[in-house]
């Protein structure tokens, strides 16, 4: 295990649906991710956070609403979603500040969106 | 602006013999370079990093990379390969300015057949 937590592991929802993505990370860690993964695009960065604020926003659709009440907790708001928005997503933390800087991943939550 | 190349979508090898997954970069800065490693249905692994020091980095399960500044690359290296290697491999860099953001390639697909 990496110390991130993802939860749930698998969600189906509908397009009018409204949902939530959760992750926690035990490593006492001051930065976290959301990555988008799927098959036309490995890896997209979504959202950065770095001492719970916000220091990135790639260009997401306001569908996704990310939100970080402290540096354990990341969650990932979902509302009208499309169908192609059905990928894997996957939360990370790091070590900002030090010459650490390498990422840990969680588990990820499969979406289908129907 | 910051990228990662990895060339080869698939890397075929056999059992014991060496194997090598390609990856170049352009960063404006000093780069920070990392190695992923993705199993199936399961978030990415760090592997291996360059930050400063020896361009020979060693890691996990006995994978090593080479950092050539003059080729800007960073290949991922293994004196012999075993059939637990295969899974999708991710190279990424950040430039040593920009907080937060690593930009990971494709990923290449290495498969080690018995």
């Amino acid at each position: 295990e990496t110390g991130v937590t993802q939860t749930p592991r698998h969600l189906v929802m509908g397009m009018t649906n409204k949902k939530s993505l959760k992750c926690e990370q035990h490593l006492g860690h001051n930065a976290m991710y959301w990555y988008k993964q799927s098959a036309k695009k490995p890896l997209e960065l979504m959202f950065v956070y770095n001492f719970k604020e916000q220091t990135e926003n790639n260009s997401v659709p306001s569908r996704f609403s990310p939100e970080c009440p402290n540096s354990s907790h990341l969650f990932l708001h979902l509302h009208t979603l499309q169908p192609e928005d059905s990928a894997l997503y996957l939360c990370a933390s790091s070590q900002e500040g030090r010459k650490d800087y390498e990422q840990y991943f969680g588990p990820g939550t499969r979406l289908t969106v129907t | 602006a910051q990228s990662v190349a990895q060339p080869e979508d698939q890397v075929n090898v056999a059992e014991g013999n060496p194997l090598t997954v390609k990856c170049t970069y352009s960063v404006s800065g000093n780069p920070y370079l990392f190695w992923y490693v993705q199993y199936p249905n399961r978030g990415l692994q760090f592997l291996l990093k360059y930050i400063t020091g020896d361009n020979l980095v060693k890691g996990s399960y006995g994978f090593e990379a080479e950092f050539n500044k003059s080729q800007t690359s960073f290949h991922l290296k293994k004196p012999s390969a075993l059939v637990s290697d295969s899974a999708l491999y991710f190279c990424a860099v950040r430039d040593n300015t920009n907080a937060g953001k690593s930009t990971f390639g494709d990923g290449t697909t290495l498969t080690v057949k018995p």
